[in-house]
């Protein structure tokens, strides 16, 4: 069965440090990539996303990601983080099936101390 | 105001009730979905429905049942068959066309059973 890994479940980090937060998955075929994120009190929102073409991608609030097909990974990165990015951050696979399902990693929760 | 609601935010069940929670789209999308939120476990899918009248199981649909008569509507219900009910459960549906299937997600409801 597919699975997505998220090897840390938590991080710590001061203001301006960067993030890079890993994501593995075991699907051997063609995938879309997600990642979302979950700011305390709030609903899942979609941070960015991979379904072809340049494996860099670029979503909201600064986040990139890198999609390494021989890796199986698709990490998340922020050069510098604020406050206000302290959050649960998941990342999520779709293997293109019939019904879009979405398998996603355990999380990570991040927090940034001001 | 487009989007995802759910309701209630936070419901409260005794033992051996079944209960319903509530989901609406106004986004005019034909694919819905259940999702349940466990603490560092992601989100794992319930159930799913990609049409009007049709809907398939997802990975732990044991305890649980939903029906889908309007395109707008998805509720779930949580049986007392369900052994462990108190999660957080979150509603998504989904757009499509463009290769860019994107799911996006409701506020939540959080189940808590006394």
């Amino acid at each position: 069965a597919q699975s997505v890994s998220q090897h840390n479940h938590h991080v710590i980090l001061s203001e301006a440090a960067s993030l890079e937060l890993g994501c593995n998955y075991s699907y051997g075929g063609t995938v879309n990539l997600f990642w979302y994120v979950q700011y305390p009190g709030q609903h899942l929102q979609l941070l960015l996303k991979y379904f072809s073409g340049d494996p860099l991608v670029k979503g909201i609030k600064g986040f990139e990601a890198e999609f390494i097909k021989s890796k199986f990974s698709f990490n998340l990165r922020k050069p510098s983080v604020q406050w206000s990015d302290t959050a649960e951050y998941f990342c999520a696979v779709n293997k293109g099936n019939a019904g879009n399902m979405l398998t996603f990693g355990g999380g990570t929760r991040l927090m940034v101390k001001p | 105001d487009g989007g995802i609601t759910q309701s209630p935010k936070y419901l409260f069940r005794k033992e051996g009730q079944n209960v319903t929670l509530s989901c609406e789209q106004n986004l005019n999308h034909d694919a819905m979905y259940w999702y349940r939120q466990d603490p560092g476990q992601g989100l794992r899918l319930i159930y799913y429905s990609q049409i009007v009248n049709d809907f398939q199981k997802g990975d732990i649909a044991e305890g649980y049942s939903v029906s889908r008569e309007k395109k707008e509507s998805f509720p779930l219900t949580v049986t007392s068959a369900q052994k462990n009910p108190t999660a957080f459960y979150l509603c998504a549906s989904r757009s499509q066309g463009g290769g860019t299937d994107t799911q996006y997600f409701g506020p939540g409801t959080r189940l808590t059973v006394l």
